[in-house]
């Protein structure tokens, strides 16, 4: 079956501006995570989302990100007035429940010039 | 301080060397995740494991929960091992709970 997916695979924007990011987790899995991976820098974890329980916002950066989950399926992750610090690739997981291995997806590479 | 360490950050081999590649840990978990990481970016689940040894071909990873520490073995390495190697922990415990906790990785190159 289909793998994670992520749309757009990369997004160059400008300083200030907003932009959404989308995962479309496999089908089926009820946890799904957001990591960022800054140039040199390692994975971060950002939000994870697990079935219908409020999500575990405690990685995001800044009140300028946020993610929404909706029927438990596709996921976007915001971020609003971005900075230059906010270039990386953003990835998205999915696992069958909280406790199973997670599938990655390819990723979004941003860069916000 | 970072919950998870690894080493080597950096490790080259020959065609056909064993490789070890260590991970210690600070916080109470649920499962310690070994993920590949290729050029380009993708990155893939190797293993899951809460206690013991597990092993999938040349690929074997151990755990020891008393100690916090994890190991992953390559046996008979190949250039198409080259890759980074990533070890992250989930949590258990309170604010924990279902976050994964990464170390910074460790760069694998193999030589024919």
């Amino acid at each position: 079956g289909a793998g994670v997916s992520q749309s757009p695979s990369n997004k160059v924007t400008e300083k200030g501006k907003d932009v959404e990011l989308r995962c479309d987790p496999i089908s089926g899995h009820t946890a799904l995570y957001w990591y960022r991976q800054s140039l040199g820098q390692g994975l971060e974890f950002l939000i994870y989302f697990q079935g219908n329980s409020a999500p575990d916002k405690s990685g995001l950066p800044s009140d300028r990100f946020s993610a929404e989950r909706t029927g438990g399926s596709v996921s976007t992750l915001t971020i609003q007035r971005t900075q230059q610090e906010d270039s990386a690739v953003y990835l998205c997981a999915s696992s069958l429940g909280r406790d199973d291995t997670q599938y990655f997806g390819p990723g979004t590479r941003l860069t916000v010039l | 301080k970072n919950e998870v360490e690894q080493s080597p950050q950096n490790l080259t081999a020959q065609e056909g060397e064993f490789i070890t590649i260590n991970c210690s840990y600070s916080v109470g978990i649920s499962a310690l995740h070994w993920l590949q990481q290729h050029p380009g970016g993708g990155i893939v689940s190797l293993f899951m494991l809460s206690s013991g040894k597990k092993k999938h071909g040349r690929l074997i990873a151990t755990i020891n929960i008393q100690e916090k520490h994890s190991s992953l073995h390559i046996t008979a390495s190949h250039p198409r091992d080259s890759a980074v190697y990533i070890c992250a922990v989930m949590g258990r415990l309170g604010s924990t709970l279902g976050r994964l906790y990464f170390g910074r990785g460790t760069q694998l190159t193999v030589w024919p």
